[in-house]
C-alpha cells in the first residue's frame, strides 16, 4: 500500500531551527510536495522538490532523498506565526497525491 | 485569499436532507479536486475534474454527487449523508493535473451531520 509517515506534534522555541520529516512508500514518485495549514485556514504551498536535494526558499528549505523515500522541511529563525500543521505529499506514477496526516507545530515564546 | 473561494463556510444537515456546496476559481486552472479532511487523518481525495471531465472518483459513496459545469467552478452535491460525512471538505485548483503542478485551496467548508 502507499503510506506517509510524519510526526503527529512537534514543539520548538521562538528563533529556533525546526526539522520535520516524512517518509514515504508509494506505487512510483513523481515529487513531493509541503504545505502549510493554520488552524482553520486553507492548506497552503510551501515546497516542492522531484530531485534529490536541498531546496531553500527564504527562511523554509526542504530536502529529498528519493533512494530513502525521505524528505524534511527546516525551518528557521521560528517565528509564532509558523505555528500551524505541516502537510507532506508524495505523487505516485499515477500522478496522484498521497498525503500525510500533517505535523502540528507548536512554537513557544 | 488563496483566489479559491467556497460557499457555504459552515453547514449543518440532518441525514435526511439535501444540500450542495460550491466551489469557484479565479485563477484560471483546468484541474479542479475536493477533498474531505477529518481531524487528525490525510487529506482523502474525492473527485478531480480535468478540463471539465471527471478523471479521478476514489470509491466515494454515491451521497456525494460532483458537478463541474465549466472549468472555474465545481459543486458537490449531499444526499442522506451519515454522521460520520462530518469532515472539512476542501476545494482545490491547479493549473493542470499532474507534473509539479501545486494545488491552491479554497477555505473549506465545515460539515456537521446531525
Amino acid at each position: 500500500g502507499q503510506n506517509i509517515d510524519q510526526p503527529t506534534e512537534m514543539t520548538a522555541t521562538e528563533g529556533a531551527i525546526v526539522q520535520i520529516n516524512c517518509t514515504y512508500q508509494t506505487s512510483g514518485f513523481n515529487g513531493l510536495f509541503w504545505y502549510q495549514q493554520h488552524a482553520g485556514e486553507a492548506p497552503t504551498f510551501l515546497s516542492y522538490n522531484v530531485l534529490d536535494g536541498l531546496e531553500e526558499k527564504g527562511r523554509f528549505s526542504s530536502f529529498l532523498s528519493r533512494s530513502k523515500g525521505y524528505s524534511y522541511l527546516l525551518l528557521k529563525e521560528l517565528q509564532m506565526k509558523d505555528s500551524a500543521s505541516y502537510l507532506c505529499a508524495a505523487r505516485d506514477s499515477n500522478y496522484q497525491l498521497i498525503w500525510g496526516a500533517g505535523t502540528k507545530l507548536i512554537i513557544k515564546p | 485569499e488563496t483566489g479559491v473561494t467556497q460557499t457555504p463556510r459552515h453547514l449543518v444537515m440532518g441525514m435526511t436532507n439535501k444540500k450542495s456546496l460550491k466551489c469557484e476559481q479565479h485563477l484560471g486552472h483546468n484541474a479542479m479536486y475536493w477533498y474531505k479532511q477529518s481531524a487528525k487523518k490525510p487529506l482523502e481525495l474525492m473527485f478531480v475534474y480535468n478540463f471539465k471531465e471527471q478523471t479521478e472518483n476514489n470509491s466515494v459513496p454515491s451521497r456525494f454527487s460532483p458537478e463541474c459545469p465549466n472549468s472555474s467552478h465545481l459543486f458537490l452535491h449531499l444526499h442522506t449523508l451519515q454522521p460520520e460525512d462530518s469532515a472539512l471538505y476542501l476545494c482545490a485548483s491547479s493549473q493542470g493535473y499532474g507534473d509539479s503542478y501545486e494545488q491552491y485551496f479554497g477555505p473549506g467548508t465545515r460539515l456537521t451531520v446531525t
